[in-house]
């Protein structure tokens, strides 16, 4: 049974460019959720998604950054026109039920995107 | 939803037992206490999580006493692959999104 899987491990991108981030969940988890992480600063909640449905997305900025979790298909976090501010660690959590009591979430290796 | 504070830093010599503790005073009748691990590029991994009193994995400890405004995370005899970052959380069970903080950065020495 495969772990949460994200790719690319490592994108670099121009000023102006997209970044399209993929993450696909634990099989049989539905739950999926996406954190940013900065150099020597803890995760920050970006937003939460079912399949075909976004439930929370408080952490999201309000431009530019967009969530997508099909019926089929990973899911996807984007990016449009990238500035250096976005580089970071972006990791992406899935868990089989929302997070209650002996429901943990697994975590994916992250991808790491720089701005140049 | 209950801020936590715990060390930015410990360090610690390998065959140790390590003691982290975490406070969160504002904590609420349906939060619980988790605990995550995230070593150097890669995502974070649970650790332990518990109500009250003491619950004990194969990993760790967690010892919260009776008026659950702070709790301790124990790793027994801790060896250099300990070496991470130890994340304290409290987590409503009525949510479905993780607040971290900054976490304890534990450095084992040999």
């Amino acid at each position: 049974n495969a772990g949460v899987m994200q790719n690319p491990r490592h994108l670099v991108r121009r000023r102006g460019q997209e970044a399209r981030l993929r993450c696909s969940p634990m099989k049989g988890h539905s739950h999926v959720y996406w954190y940013r992480q900065l150099p020597e600063e803890g995760l920050k909640f970006m937003v939460y998604l079912q399949k075909e449905n976004i439930i929370d997305e408080s952490g999201m900025p309000k431009e530019r950054f967009s969530a997508e979790f099909p019926k089929e298909g990973p899911s996807i976090l984007r990016i449009q026109q990238v500035v250096r501010g976005d580089s970071a660690a972006y990791f992406c959590a899935s868990s089989r039920l929302a997070q209650q009591m002996n429901t943990e979430a697994f975590f994916g290796q992250g991808t790491r995107l720089t701005v140049v | 939803l209950a801020k936590t504070t715990q060390p930015i830093s410990m360090d610690s010599y390998e065959g140790q037992e390590v003691n982290i503790t975490c406070s969160h005073n504002n904590i609420a009748t349906n939060d619980y206490i988790t605990w995550y691990q995230q070593f150097p590029s890669q995502g974070p991994r649970f650790i332990i999580q518990g109500y009250k009193t003491k619950v004990t994995n194969e990993v760790a400890s967690l010892f919260i006493p009776a008026d659950r405004k702070s709790s301790t995370l124990s790793l027994p005899r801790v060896s250099l692959s300990d070496t991470a970052v130890y994340y304290c959380l409290v987590v409503p069970d009525n949510t479905d999104k993780l607040i971290f903080g900054t976490g304890t950065r534990l450095q084992v020495f040999p």
